[in-house]
């Protein structure tokens, strides 16, 4: 079956780095997708990747490798704003989106 | 204003009842999609739509029905809501190319329960 595994939660302290990690098995990979949602709103786009490597967007990075099945969302310079969820979700083969069930991250002060 | 809109953002209904929730895209994309998020499930699909009259279903659409006659709206009926619907819906909006590698513009939500 098709599978996407993400821990559950997360806590980090403000100004600090966080790793949320995201492993997949798919039929398939047509790219690796990061949202985040805050409490009660929308999922917002973060990233996609298709490649392997680590792209980088200010504080975000995420970074891929397609023969692990596995991916991770890096968070520099941690901030309370960033207590959210982090959703990450798989294209297969079929350019179907499997979704995780999210990590919720914590920031503490 | 641009952008995905929802309505209603909160409903409460009893079993049995026709729910429609609704959905306007001002941005014409190709895609528009029906989520529903449940507490340790990821975001479920439930329709999806590639254009104006074709509509496909996705993981859970039992219960559910959808139409898309005109490219910017895409509701979501439930013909006899059941207690296992309640839920957060989320509409989703996708500039097309290949389904699913361009990011997903969602709504605000829906929240319905169902008593």
């Amino acid at each position: 079956g098709q599978n996407i595994d993400q821990p559950t939660e997360m806590t980090a302290t403000e100004g600090a780095i966080v790793q949320i990690n995201c492993t997949y098995q798919t039929s398939g990979f047509n790219g690796l997708f990061w949202y985040q949602q805050h409490a009660g709103e929308a999922p917002t786009f973060l990233s996609y990747n298709v490649l392997d490597g680590l792209e980088e967007k200010g504080r975000f990075s995420s970074f891929l490798s397609r023969s692990k099945g596995y991916s991770y969302l890096l968070l520099k310079e941690l901030q309370m704003k960033d207590s959210a969820s982090y959703l990450c979700a798989g294209v297969d083969s079929n350019y179907q989106l499997i979704w995780g069930a999210g990590t919720k991250l914590i920031i503490k002060p | 204003d641009a952008g995905i809109t929802q309505s209603p953002r909160y409903k409460i209904t009893e079993t049995g009842r026709q729910v429609t929730l609704m959905c306007h895209q001002t941005w014409s994309h190709s895609y528009m999609f029906w989520y529903r998020q449940d507490l340790g499930h990821g975001l479920r699909l439930i329709y999806y739509s590639a254009a104006a009259d074709i509509t496909d279903k996705g993981e859970v659409p039992d219960g559910y029905v959808v139409s898309r006659s005109k490219t910017e709206n895409f509701p979501l009926t439930l013909e006899s809501a059941t207690r296992s619907q309640t839920s957060v819906y989320f509409c989703a909006s996708s500039e097309g190319g290949a389904a699913n590698t361009g990011e997903l513009f969602f709504g605000e939500g829906s929240r319905l329960t169902v008593l």
